[in-house]
């Protein structure tokens, strides 16, 4: 059975950083792309970034580049995103998402975590 | 604004049929990328419902089903179900943006 378990989120104040981490089991993790979407309250999915399984192709939503990073550790089986600068409307709650194949770009979403949540405020 | 436009609602009664569209351009569904759907429970993590415009991961009741056709798509559910009662979201891939796109979301209501 896949599983996917973010951590890392909090209360953090505007400017500042936070890294959440996703650890993953129940499949072959370096055959599989990764993704973070997330999910403002009350509001629809938005996504956020994804990473090829061998972190060749990396690619980020048009609202976080430049100031998130998003990288895995096959090694570990675990997924990151680095968010720096943060703002307010980067509250969310943030998903951890299984891609369909190897490539982030086209496919689907097959299995999703619970959520870590994010919370920017002064 | 989502690139990929659902409408944000929608009901029907037990035992009828409801299609949920999904409207896109020639830079994400006319441009040949899959579209896929989920189905959000209130207070849960989306569930994986259609792949590839029209297949069901295992598991998913064959009263769900997809479609699509030049910029748009649509998901079908047939004999409605009080359980289908939930938000379902349309996404896809988009060239221009170099990124996955999502639609806003449609809230099914089973009357």
């Amino acid at each position: 059975e896949v599983q996917l378990v973010e951590s890392g989120g909090g209360l953090v104040q505007p400017g500042r950083s936070l890294r959440l981490s996703c650890a993953a089991s129940g499949f072959t993790f370096d055959d599989y792309a990764l993704h973070w979407v997330r999910q403002a309250p009350g509001k629809g999915l938005e996504w956020v970034s994804g990473i090829s399984w061998h972190s060749n192709t990396v690619d980020y939503a048009d609202s976080v580049r430049g100031r998130f990073t998003i990288s895995r550790d096959n090694a570990k089986n675990s997924l990151y995103l680095q968010m720096n600068s943060l703002r307010l409307e980067d509250t969310a709650l943030y998903y951890c998402a299984k891609g369909g194949s190897g490539s982030p770009r086209g496919g689907w979403f097959d299995s999703w975590g619970q959520g870590t949540l994010v919370t920017v405020s002064s | 604004q989502s690139v990929l436009t659902q409408p944000p609602s929608v009901s029907g009664a037990p035992g009828q049929r409801i299609t949920i569209s999904c409207t896109g351009s020639n830079s994400n569904i006319g441009a040949g990328y899959d579209v896929h759907w989920y189905q959000q429970l209130p207070g849960t993590a989306p569930k994986f419902l259609i792949r590839g415009n029209n297949n069901r991961p295992s598991g998913v009741p064959d009263r769900f089903s997809g479609s699509k056709s030049g910029t748009s798509a649509s998901l079908a559910i047939t004999v409605l179900q009080a359980e289908d009662e939930a938000t379902y979201y349309c996404q896809s891939y988009d060239s221009s943006l170099s990124g996955t796109v999502f639609g806003g979301g449609t809230k099914l209501t089973v009357l």
